[in-house]
């Protein structure tokens, strides 16, 4: 098994453009998770989706983040408009119940 | 407002001693307790999971203990390496499968 599989491993942006981010969870899996971890919040989670549905997004900071599960092998973070304080390294995890996560190894971005 | 906190400084010691790292809450009642590694550039490793009716689980060299009356974890690496060099992130699980992290403790295991 690949794990779970993120893309791209590091993103720069300007500004005020659209950024998206992938993630591939592992087969049977069916809780995915999306972190965003920065030296002064640490790992924050954004949003959760069990059985591809979306079922916590407290996390998500602005309507500028939005995240989507269309099936049970693909996930999509996207941020429009990017915005500096958005920099950080976002994770990916799945999960196949109570039991502990898998990570991918995050997209680190840069917005300039 | 729940919080976690586990010791912010590096844990610094001795090759082949006991490295003890620490994870205390607050206002949570977590259903089971997680720990992680994370390597620099990489994404946490699972290691462990302790559920609120376990006092103690062990994995090879790693032993980990919960006290929900203390609301207190504590991470025992037993006979530590240079390998273990690392950062320890300690998560506790509520409903839905859904993790609250730790900010992580630095250890660094000397030769």
């Amino acid at each position: 098994d690949a794990g779970v599989i993120q893309s791209p491993r590091h993103e720069v942006t300007e500004m005020g453009q659209e950024v998206t981010l992938r993630c591939k969870p592992i087969s049977g899996h069916n809780s995915l998770f999306w972190y965003r971890q920065t030296m002064m919040r640490g790992l924050e989670l954004l949003i959760y989706f069990n059985n591809n549905v979306p079922i916590d997004d407290s996390g998500m900071p602005e309507d500028r983040f939005s995240a989507k599960m269309p099936n049970a092998s693909f996930s999509t973070l996207k941020i429009q408009p990017s915005e500096p304080r958005d920099s950080a390294v976002y994770f990916c995890a799945s999960s196949p119940g109570e039991e502990g996560y898998t990570f991918g190894s995050g997209t680190r971005l840069t917005v300039v | 407002s729940q919080k976690i906190e586990q010791n912010s400084e590096a844990l610094n010691i001795q090759e082949g001693k006991t490295a003890t790292l620490t994870c205390n809450y607050t206002n949570y009642s977590p259903a089971y307790l997680q720990w992680y590694r994370q390597d620099p550039g990489r994404g946490p490793v699972f290691l462990l999971l302790i559920r609120e009716n376990e006092k103690e689980k062990r994995k090879e060299r790693l032993k980990v203990t919960f006290d929900t009356t203390l609301k207190q974890s504590l991470f025992h690496i037993t006979a530590s390496q240079p390998a273990d060099s690392a950062t320890y992130l300690c998560a506790l699980g509520g409903a839905g499968n859904m993790l609250t992290f730790g900010g992580g403790t630095r250890l660094m295991v000397k030769p």
